[in-house]
């Protein structure tokens, strides 16, 4: 099974509005770390969130948030007040601690963000 | 500060070729990870490091290889190159194995004729 699932390869939002990008997962393990990288055409991941499998608080960082429903295993990004720049190419990644051991990042296939003037 | 720096940019090899990247994490990271991009795999890792010593192995065969310097700097190395291995390599370093604040590089773009 998939560890990190992205189901839209593409999305488009229009300049200033807000958009969300979905991501699910997979873990049995209850000690997991969750992150979203932008990659613009240029190639570098650019780290944007991150949000720990114990943290009681959704993750904040600027026009970035991250919406954590650990129930239902999925960490959506969602961008407010979209700029002509947050085009590019987002990954969602997961990085388990098997037994207290951080395991390696699993990253999703990734959505490319289209922001429309 | 400085980002991770990957040398070199671009590259161009031929099968049967072998190649060393290079990548140097940010000043004081001591942890150092691998992946590589390809339009039809994704991200996939390859190996992390952290104090010059292996930590985690993906699944790659024993062509692909790597080692960390005790500057932290690491290098990997792919021998008998194919053309499959055409790729973007991506270098990222945080303090450590497990660290949220994981940075990448911009990549070097392998390509393999």
């Amino acid at each position: 099974a998939q560890k990190i699932t992205q189901t839209q390869p593409g999305m488009f939002v229009q300049e200033k509005e807000a958009v969300t990008l979905d991501c699910t997962y997979d873990t049995s393990d209850p000690s997991y770390g969750l992150f979203w990288y932008k990659q613009p055409s240029s190639g570098e991941m650019i780290f944007l969130i991150y949000q720990g499998s114990y943290d009681q608080q959704n993750a904040t960082e600027g026009r970035y948030s991250l919406n954590f429903q650990k129930a239902r295993k999925s960490a959506n990004l969602v961008i407010s007040a979209s700029q002509l720049g947050d085009s590019a190419m987002y990954f969602c990644a997961m990085r388990e601690f098997l037994s207290g051991s951080a395991r390696q990042l699993t990253f999703g296939s990734g959505t490319q963000l289209t922001v429309l003037p | 500060k400085a980002g991770v720096t990957q040398t070199p940019r671009y590259l161009i090899k031929t099968r049967g070729q072998q190649v060393t990247l290079s990548c140097s994490p940010i000043s004081g990271h001591r942890s150092v990870s691998w992946y590589q991009q390809t339009p039809g795999q994704g991200l996939q890792f390859l190996f992390e490091y952290f104090s010059e010593t292996q930590r985690n192995k993906g699944n790659f065969p024993g062509r692909f290889s790597g080692r960390q310097f005790s500057n932290s700097r690491s290098e990997m190395n792919v021998s008998t190159l194919e053309l499959g291995d055409s790729a973007l390599y991506l270098c990222a370093s945080s303090f450590w194995v497990g660290d949220e604040k994981l940075f990448f590089g911009s990549g070097t773009q392998l390509s393999v004729l």
